[in-house]
């Protein structure tokens, strides 16, 4: 069936370090991808998307590639800081279907 | 920026109680949805809801949950008998307006069942 699997946590980096979070994902069709945010206390926040192959979404210095050939959709950011951490679900959903969410990913970025 | 609401924020309710949690989706939105997530872990999907009538729902929605949008504005869930492993983040969420169909979520509402 379908799914996404992401990376496990957390990651912990020093602020300024480059972050990666993989994700992939097993679908049928063509589903649009999404990265969540969940800030400590906080409810779900899109952080960017991406609705078809080759598509980069990117907010707030974050980025993510909709790979088709490697069915993955990771989650980079150059420099990251102390108020990126928070909670990184990686999700897809076919169109106007339910949103599938991964596991999770805790990310602590320490000063 | 239009967003979805719920209400209450936090709910604290005794086992064998029955709680209606509260959305008021986007107002051009047509699909509306609740997930829940337990403390610490995923965020589950547990039902979908259009045309007035429910679309999809996951083997966590039993017979002790249902949905209903009793006017135009409301999207509830109601949970007949709590029990306490319903202690949960109740996300509500809705979709279908123009532009693309991405999710939108309310900011939660946190049940806990003593």
């Amino acid at each position: 069936g379908n799914s996404v699997t992401q990376m496990e946590g957390p990651v912990t980096l020093s602020e300024e370090a480059f972050l990666t979070i993989n994700c992939t994902y097993t679908a049928t069709g063509y589903p649009s991808l999404f990265w969540y945010v969940q800030y400590p206390g906080e409810g779900l926040q899109l952080l960017l998307k991406a609705t078809k192959a080759d598509d980069k979404g990117s907010n707030k210095g974050f980025e993510a590639t909709y790979r088709k050939e490697t069915t993955s959709f990771h989650l980079e950011k150059g420099s990251v800081q102390v108020s990126d951490s928070a909670v990184y679900f990686c999700a897809y959903s076919g169109g106007y279907q339910k949103v599938t969410f991964g596991t999770g990913t805790k990310l602590q970025v320490i000063p | 920026e239009p967003e979805v609401t719920q209400t209450p924020s936090h709910q604290v309710t005794q086992m064998g109680q029955e709680v209606i949690l509260r959305c008021v989706p986007i107002s051009n939105h047509l699909y509306f949805y609740w997930y829940r997530q337990i403390l610490g872990q995923k965020v589950e999907f547990l039902v979908s809801f259009y045309n007035n009538e429910i679309s999809e729902k996951s083997e966590i929605f039993d017979d002790q949950f249902s949905v209903e949008r009793p006017d135009g504005s409301n999207f509830t869930l109601k949970i007949r008998s709590t029990k306490l492993e319903d202690s949960a983040m109740y996300f509500c969420a809705s979709s279908g307006g123009s532009g693309w169909a991405e999710a939108f979520f309310g900011q939660g509402t946190r049940l806990t069942v003593v």
